[in-house]
């Protein structure tokens, strides 16, 4: 079965800083991996997604990083900005026998000024 | 206009009542999914349909059912809601000609209660 952890569950920081959010996964057959942003009470909204052929992707401030071998992913977001906070979602597609998309619980992102 | 709407946004219920979540897509995706978030658990796979005459159960379909009326829209059906129905319901659309990729987009969310 394919389990998705994401740590730290919950992170704070000053506004600038660079920070980095990391994404586990138990099976590494999987078809791609997704990084989502979730504002409070709101829907999900894709920020990246990596292929399993691909060790990267960038978009803007945020690179997401995969490494299958060992079941990883970072997102990093540069020059944080109070607008980043919210919870950031990874989910994989694929792996533990399903071809269905299994979520992380998430990290909740603090930015401030 | 979003691509992926739901309705309603927030419906407060009684126990015992039939409950119907609609969703309704503008971006021409064949694939449509229905889960649930519950505070600690993350996003669960309810439903989902690949096409308008494919249905499928997912991690956690026990209590629901769902019909998929045309390629743009897919329902969520509670016959009959308990309290531990009350959740927040995403639907989900993605597209298999990009299968490979097989990103997938969402609505905005029906924060449904149950007492």
């Amino acid at each position: 079965k394919q389990e998705v952890t994401q740590i730290p569950a919950a992170l704070s920081v000053p506004e600038g800083e660079n920070l980095v959010l990391n994404c586990s996964f138990t099976d590494s057959a999987i078809y791609n991996l997704q990084w989502f942003r979730q504002d409070p009470g709101k829907g999900l909204t894709s920020l990246l997604l990596i292929q399993s052929s691909q060790r990267e992707q960038t978009s803007g401030r945020l690179n997401a990083s995969l490494d299958k071998s060992s079941g990883r992913s970072t997102l990093y977001i540069a020059a944080s900005q109070p607008g980043d906070s919210a919870t950031y979602l990874c989910a994989v597609l694929g792996g533990g026998n399903t071809d269905k998309l299994i979520f992380g619980t998430g990290t909740r992102l603090q930015v401030f000024p | 206009d979003a691509d992926v709407t739901q309705t309603p946004r927030n419906r407060i219920t009684k126990t015992g009542k039939r409950i119907m979540l609609e969703c309704s897509q503008t971006k021409g995706h064949d694939r449509m999914y229905w889960y649930r978030q519950d505070p600690g658990l993350g996003l669960r796979l309810i439903y989902y349909s690949f096409d308008v005459k494919d249905i499928n159960k997912g991690e956690i379909s026990d209590g629901y059912s769902v019909s998929r009326q045309a390629q743009a829209k897919f329902s969520l059906s509670l016959e009959s809601a308990i309290p531990n129905q009350t959740a927040l319901y995403f639907c989900a659309t993605s597209d298999s000609s990009r299968a490979f990729q097989n990103e997938q987009f969402f609505g905005p969310g029906t924060r449904l209660t149950v007492l």
